[in-house]
């Protein structure tokens, strides 16, 4: 059974740091791109990023470029999200999810239970 | 960036009714389109991949088509479980964007 536990999440305040991880277990971990999506409380999702499964190449949407980081330990079978200079706006439940693909298009087959992020004073 | 429209962003049906999800893209996405399923409280769960492929598990009653531009979801026989809001997700060109969801509600 394919698993995501994200954990590392709370309250922290603007302007701090954080870093997310994301357990897997159920899968050859090394064999899969993983990203990550967050979710403002009540709003829509928002694609975050990606990275393949040597960590060699990383997508990130535009406008988080510069905050976030995205990397990856294959012998820990772990995703992680380091988060720099956080503000009210990236307040939200962050989720990490397994991307399964063909051809050119991949998509995320499998979801974490997602770590809410409450960036406040 | 591609922009998705999703509509309706709610709507009320019921039990053993067919009800049918919209999300129109700014531009062709060439049928890189998923469609998500997610319970309150819960995390995402895909339902369709590549536009109109079923994901493992999911029940025959959910189906997706479309091409270019325009993709919907159906939802065949609308069970109680089904409650949950939709969204859709093209993953054809970076970044990767959402629709802003359909809730839908028993009526």
């Amino acid at each position: 059974e394919v698993k995501l536990v994200e954990s590392g999440g709370g309250l922290v305040q603007p302007g701090r740091s954080l870093k997310l991880s994301c357990a897997a277990s159920g899968f050859s971990f090394n064999d899969y791109w993983m990203g990550w999506v967050r979710q403002a409380p009540g709003k829509g999702l928002e694609w975050i990023g990606e990275i393949n499964q040597d960590s060699s190449t990383i997508n990130y949407t535009p406008s988080l470029k510069d905050k976030f980081t995205i990397s990856r330990d294959n012998a820990q079978n772990t995703l992680y999200l380091q988060m720099s200079k956080l503000g009210s706006e990236d307040t939200a439940i962050y989720y990490c999810a397994r991307e399964d693909s063909s051809y050119i298009y991949s998509w995320f087959a499998y979801w974490g239970q997602g770590t809410l992020v409450t960036v406040s004073s | 960036d591609i922009q998705m429209t999703q509509s309706p962003a709610s709507l009320s049906a019921s039990l053993g009714e067919t009800v049918t999800i919209e999300c129109r893209a700014s531009e062709d996405i060439y049928n890189g389109l998923a469609w998500y399923q997610q319970k309150p409280g819960k995390s995402p769960q895909l339902l369709i991949y590549n536009a109109n492929s079923l994901h493992t598990g999911v029940p025959s009653r959910f189906s997706g088509s479309g091409s270019g531009t325009q993709y919907s979801l159906k939802i065949n026989s609308l069970q109680s479980e089904d409650v949950a809001s939709y969204f859709c997700q093209q993953y054809y060109d970076y970044p990767y964007t959402f629709g802003a969801g359909t809730k839908l509600e028993l009526k």
